[in-house]
C-alpha cells in the first residue's frame, strides 16, 4: 500500500521567517495531495491540496509544490504568523475502485515564536 | 452549515471495557471514515462507510468495528479495551467519498485506565 513519510517532525521558527515541510509518497498512482491543519483540541482542517498534473499552486501565504518523478511534495508557508502554529499533515490519496484512498504522514508540529 | 459532530468528546474507560463513539457527518455527506491519532503514529485508518456499506477497512484487530445509519451518522465501537486504544478517534465526512476533501470533526479522546 501506499507510505507517505513527512519531516521535520517539529519545526520552530521566528515569527516572519519561511517554514518548509516536507513529504515523499510511494505509490505512482496517488493523484492528489492535500495538506491538513491541526490546531489544538480541533480535528484536521484542509488548507490547500494539489492534482498530480500540476506542479505548483499558491494561495497567499502558503503553497505547495510537487515533483512527481522524485514523488515527492512540499508545504511552504511565509511571512509565519503566530497563529500559524499548529501541527501539519501531508496526505496521499488514490482512486481505489471508485473512492479515494488517503494515507496521512506523521505530522509535523510547526511553532512560530513571537 | 453545520460541521462534523462527535460525541462524546472525551471518555475515560477501563481495560477490559467497550465503547461506542458517534459521528454525524455534514448534512449531505454519505461517506464516513473513522482515524486514530497518537503521538508518534500521525493519523491511521480505520474504515470507511458509504451508504451503510463499509467500502475500506485499515490494519486494526478485529475489536474495532463500526456502522452507518440510513441517515449518514456514523459509530464506531472498541471492544475489550486494551491500554494502547487510549488515543484521539477522529471521524471525518465527504460527500462521495470520491470526493477527496475530507471535513473532520474534533475528535473523541479516549483514555483506557
Amino acid at each position: 500500500g501506499e507510505n507517505v513519510e513527512q519531516h521535520p517532525s517539529t519545526l520552530s521558527v521566528q515569527e516572519g521567517d519561511s517554514a518548509v515541510i516536507k513529504c515523499t509518497y510511494s505509490d505512482s498512482a496517488s493523484n492528489y495531495f492535500p495538506w491538513y491543519k491541526q490546531e489544538l483540541g480541533k480535528g484536521p482542517q484542509l488548507i490547500i491540496d494539489i492534482r498530480s498534473n500540476v506542479g505548483e499552486k499558491k494561495d497567499q501565504r502558503i503553497a505547495v509544490t510537487l515533483n512527481k518523478t522524485a514523488k515527492h511534495f512540499s508545504l511552504h508557508i511565509t511571512e509565519t504568523q503566530p497563529e500559524d502554529s499548529a501541527v501539519y499533515f501531508c496526505a496521499a490519496s488514490l482512486d481505489s475502485g471508485g473512492y479515494q484512498k488517503v494515507t496521512f504522514g506523521i505530522g509535523t508540529k510547526l511553532q512560530v515564536i513571537p | 452549515k453545520a460541521g462534523v459532530t462527535q460525541t462524546p468528546r472525551y471518555l475515560i474507560k477501563t481495560r477490559g471495557q467497550q465503547v461506542t463513539l458517534s459521528c454525524s457527518p455534514i448534512s449531505g455527506h454519505r461517506s464516513v471514515s473513522w482515524y486514530q491519532q497518537t503521538p508518534g503514529q500521525g493519523l491511521q485508518f480505520l474504515f470507511e462507510y458509504f451508504s451503510e456499506t463499509q467500502r475500506n477497512k485499515g490494519n486494526f484487530p478485529g475489536r474495532f468495528s463500526g456502522r452507518q445509519f440510513s441517515n449518514s451518522r456514523s459509530e464506531m465501537n472498541v471492544s475489550t479495551l486494551e491500554l494502547g486504544d487510549s488515543a484521539l478517534y477522529l471521524c471525518a465526512s465527504s460527500y462521495t467519498g470520491w470526493d477527496e476533501k475530507l471535513f473532520f470533526g474534533s475528535g473523541t479522546q479516549l483514555s483506557v485506565l
